[in-house]
């Protein structure tokens, strides 16, 4: 089946750096993959879609300029958390679809970012 | 996508049938029925999903309502490997992102 990678599943920065998160398709090509972030004991919340050669899009209260999402290959999508802060610290999972929707979408593992 | 309400919680003793029901009332006829489960940590994996037929799966069946206002979703013989957050989502078919709920909390017991 589909399979999404997601790196790192687990970071630690200081405020005021900037971190980078992977997600890969490992054996389709996803023309479409979604962000989501997870506080604790809460439900996902979609933060961006982004289309592999376009810009992304952003829900609303999600700033464009501080969560950088780039989708330059159909396998290849990365979310930088710009200038961190303790409260971006939350759970970031991401999602890729294959065009498939009879299947619906697979997600990567997560990641797990702490800002201290 | 239509709204749907579930449980916040069910528990279920191990090698028992789990049965997590989900309204949605205000589904409309091109809309789908999907279930998906987050253990802990993790992210969500894709259980089954149907239209208005039963449907079932290694992992599970789905049971939707003649009117399709509601689902169960059944796992036959749960283990504790089974507890998890389970969604239920509505959506069209070529729709975008997936809007989660707060969705049920099982927790199967030894």
């Amino acid at each position: 089946g589909a399979v999404v990678s997601q790196h790192p599943s687990r970071v630690i920065c200081k405020s005021g750096t900037s971190v980078k998160i992977e997600c890969r398709s490992l054996d389709f090509q996803a023309t479409t993959m979604f962000w989501y972030r997870q506080f604790p004991k809460k439900s996902l919340m979609l933060m961006a879609t982004s289309n592999e050669g376009s810009k992304a899009t952003y829900e609303q209260g999600v700033e464009k300029d501080k969560f950088l999402i780039n989708h330059a290959s159909l396998t290849l999508s990365t979310l930088t958390v710009t200038s961190a802060h303790p409260e971006d610290s939350s759970f970031y999972i991401c999602s890729a679809s294959t065009g498939e929707y009879d299947y619906g979408y697979t997600f990567g593992s997560g990641t797990r970012l702490t800002v201290v | 996508d239509a709204k749907t309400t579930q449980p916040p919680s069910m528990d279920c003793a191990e090698g028992r049938a789990a049965n997590l029901p989900c309204n949605h009332s205000t589904i409309s006829g091109n809309e789908y029925v999907y279930w998906y489960r987050q253990i802990h940590s993790q992210g969500p994996q894709y259980i089954i999903h149907g239209l208005k037929n039963n449907e079932t799966n290694e992992m599970a069946s789905l049971i939707i309502t003649e009117d399709r206002k509601s689902s169960t979703l059944i796992l036959p013989h749960a283990t504790l490997r089974d507890t998890a957050v389970y969604y239920c989502i509505v959506r069209t078919r070529s729709g975008y992102a997936l809007n989660f709920g707060k969705g049920t909390s099982l927790l199967v017991t030894p």
